[in-house]
C-alpha cells in the first residue's frame, strides 16, 4: 500500500513564527509532492508543489523543502499569520497512474 | 468559470436509501475524480475518470458507482447507503493526464453527507 504520512496532527504558533509540516513516503516512483490548503467549509486548494530534481520551492512566505534521500518533504510558512489558520494536506503522485495520495492533514491555528 | 461545482451541499440519508451526488465542471478537463473526507484519514480517491466512457476504481470504492457521459458531469452514486458512507464527498477535475502528469486538481465545495 503506498501512503504518505504526515506529521503532526495539529500545530498551534504565534502570529510571526514558523510552522512546519512535515511529510514521509515510500515509493521511489512518486514525481510530483504538492501541497493543499483547507479552510473549513470549503474545498482543498493547491498551494505549492514541487518536483524530485529540486530541492526547495518558494511561492511567498510558503516553503517546500525536499529531501530526496530521505524521501521527505516539509511544508514551511515563514511570518505565520491568524488567516493562515487551516488544514494542510500533503500528497504524492506517482507517474501514469492517475492518482494522488494524500496525507492525513495537519489543522495548522496561527494565533493573533 | 464557476469551476468545480457540487450539489446537493448537505444530505442526510436513512440506511439502505440510495442517492446520486453531482459533479460537474466547466474548464473542459478530461481527468475527473473523487474523494471522501473523514477525520484523520485525509482524502481517500473512490473512484476516477480519465475522459467520457472511462472511469476506474481508486483506493476505497466499494458502496459506490460512477459514469462519464459527458466531459463535464461526473456523478457519484451511493446504491444502498450506509452508516460508513457519512463523510464529507468532494469531486476534483484537472487538464490533461491528471495529477500524475503534474496538472492542478480543482476541488469543488463539498457535500456533506450524513447516514442513519
Amino acid at each position: 500500500q503506498q501512503q504518505v504520512k504526515q506529521s503532526p496532527q495539529s500545530l498551534i504558533v504565534q502570529k510571526g513564527g514558523i510552522p512546519i509540516i512535515n511529510c514521509a513516503y515510500e515509493n521511489t516512483a512518486f514525481d510530483y509532492f504538492p501541497w493543499y490548503q483547507q479552510f473549513p467549509g470549503k474545498g482543498p486548494a493547491l498551494l505549492i508543489a514541487i518536483r524530485p530534481d529540486v530541492s526547495e520551492k518558494k511561492e511567498g512566505r510558503f516553503t517546500i523543502s525536499f529531501n530526496k534521500s530521505a524521501k521527505q518533504f516539509s511544508l514551511h510558512i515563514m511570518d505565520s499569520q491568524p488567516g493562515d489558520s487551516a488544514t494542510y494536506f500533503c500528497a504524492a503522485s506517482n507517474p501514469g497512474t492517475y492518482k494522488y495520495i494524500f496525507g492525513t492533514g495537519t489543522r495548522l491555528k496561527v494565533l493573533a | 468559470n464557476a469551476g468545480v461545482t457540487q450539489t446537493p451541499k448537505f444530505q442526510v440519508l436513512k440506511t439502505g436509501q440510495s442517492m446520486t451526488l453531482q459533479c460537474a465542471q466547466d474548464m473542459n478537463h478530461e481527468y475527473m475524480s473523487w474523494y471522501r473526507q473523514d477525520p484523520g484519514m485525509g482524502l481517500r480517491l473512490i473512484h476516477y475518470s480519465v475522459g467520457a466512457g472511462i472511469t476506474d476504481q481508486g483506493e476505497v470504492p466499494n458502496g459506490y458507482n460512477v459514469s462519464r457521459s459527458t466531459t463535464e458531469d461526473f456523478p457519484l452514486r451511493l446504491l444502498s447507503a450506509a452508516p460508513s458512507q457519512t463523510s464529507v464527498y468532494f469531486c476534483a477535475s484537472s487538464s490533461g493526464g491528471g495529477p500524475s502528469s503534474y496538472n492542478e486538481q480543482f476541488f469543488g465545495p463539498g457535500t456533506r453527507l450524513t447516514v442513519l
